[in-house]
Order: structure tokens, then C-alpha cells, then sequence
């Protein structure tokens, strides 16, 4: 099970705004830190798309917004467009575990 | 630019061994942490190991403990993942990534194992 729960899909029409939750297991609340989130295309390695819950690095466009409230973060995509359909993932540091963990990961269908 | 480049995947039978290796360019390695993130077939990402930027501290993932261990080399700018006793559940891609504080910032391109007989 993982420490961080994701929907396995989400899907949407070109220009519309989807979101993607990021929720702390019950078990492990209080002992994750930031929500940092990943990008990857198909056939391809993951990319850094948000990290510390909300900033973007250099060259991610701004229609990709990251947020966290208590245990719960969010991606969110607006405007969404064909290049977008890619697996996204969260991930933060459990410190009770002493690893890096991650969501099992977010198909995002453009219809 | 960072540049990450992974190679020593194969077809291993269970059992056996295997070493990865992790070239890095584009930033100063001796500087930062380096990790091993690996992702089976269809699935998701699993973080494996990572090491400190001096070698000093190596942390694993408890399903890798005891037959994987993590290295580095500052002078030839290359981390490395040593894999004894390999397990059909070991297939997947392995990743070397850019430690950045509690994320990851720059990733490889990735080599597939596979354990197989």
C-alpha cells in the first residue's frame, strides 16, 4: 500500500482543467514533508514538473500549478493540451520510513 | 546541462549479479546525493537506495536491503548500484536521479534488468 494515494486516471478535453490528488495514508500523517510531482511521457524517464508543492523549475509552462493543504496535494493542469498525456506522479520523504516514496501514479487521457 | 547517463542493464538469471553504473556530467558531483529509483514493467516509480554526496551515509528501500549496495566514485563523476542476488521481482528500469534536498531534480534515461532464467 502505498504511503501516498493517487486516482489511477483522470481525462479531459483540450482546453479544459483537470486535477490530480496526492492524499497521506491515515497511517503516515504528519510524517511526510513537501509534495513534489513528476512528469513522464511515454517511453520516456520522469521529469520534475513541481517541486515543494508549488514552484515550478525553470521551463515548465504555467498551466501546471501544484498545491497542499494538511494532508492532501493537488496537480493541476488548465488548458489542457494533446502534449500533456503523459503518467504524472507525486512523491515526497517519509521521515517515519526513512525513504522516498511516491504516488502509484495518474494517467491523464486528452479525449 | 546535467546529463545523467545509466548502462550495465541486462538478462541475468535469478540469483546472479549485476552492476549499474551512473555517468554524470553538467553539475559538481562530488556535491550532491545521487539515488537509484527503479520502475517494473507497467508499473510505478520505487525509490531504491541513495548515497550521499561524500559516500559516507547510503539509505535502501527495506525490499533491496542486504543484496543491493550503492557506490560512487567522485573522481570518475559516477554512482554505481551493485545487485546480488537478483529476484524476478527486481525486473524493471533503473533510474539514477539528482538528489535535490527531498526531490528529484535531474533524471537518466534509464536501463532495463531482467531477471530471468
Amino acid at each position: 500500500q502505498s504511503v501516498l494515494t493517487q486516482p489511477p486516471s483522470v481525462s479531459g478535453a483540450p482546453g479544459q482543467r483537470v486535477t490530480i490528488s496526492c492524499t497521506e495514508s491515515s497511517s503516515n500523517i504528519g510524517t511526510t514533508y513537501n509534495v513534489h510531482w513528476y512528469q513522464q511521457l511515454p517511453g520516456t524517464a520522469p521529469k520534475l514538473l513541481i517541486y515543494d508543492n508549488n514552484n515550478r523549475p525553470s521551463g515548465v509552462p504555467d498551466r501546471f500549478s501544484g498545491s497542499k493543504s494538511g494532508t492532501s496535494a493537488s496537480l493541476a493542469i488548465t488548458g489542457l493540451q494533446a502534449e500533456d498525456e503523459a503518467d504524472y506522479y507525486c512523491q515526497s520523504y517519509d521521515n517515519s520510513l526513512s525513504a522516498w516514496v511516491f504516488g502509484g501514479g495518474t494517467k491523464v487521457t486528452v479525449l | 546541462q546535467v546529463q545523467l547517463v545509466e548502462s550495465g542493464g541486462g538478462v541475468v538469471q535469478p540469483g546472479r549479479s549485476l552492476r549499474l553504473s551512473c555517468a554524470a556530467s553538467g553539475f559538481t558531483f562530488s556535491s550532491y546525493g545521487m539515488h537509484w529509483v527503479r520502475q517494473a514493467p507497467g508499473k510505478g516509480l520505487e525509490w531504491v537506495a541513495i548515497i550521499s554526496y561524500d559516500g559516507s551515509n547510503k539509505y535502501y528501500t527495506d525490499s533491496v536491503k542486504g543484496r543491493f549496495t550503492i557506490s560512487r566514485d567522485n573522481s570518475k563523476n559516477t554512482v554505481y548500484l551493485q545487485m546480488d542476488s537478483l529476484r524476478a521481482e527486481d525486473t524493471a528500469v533503473y533510474y539514477c536521479a539528482k538528489r535535490n534536498l527531498f526531490y528529484f531534480d535531474y533524471w537518466g534515461q534509464g536501463t532495463l534488468v531482467t531477471v530471468s532464467s
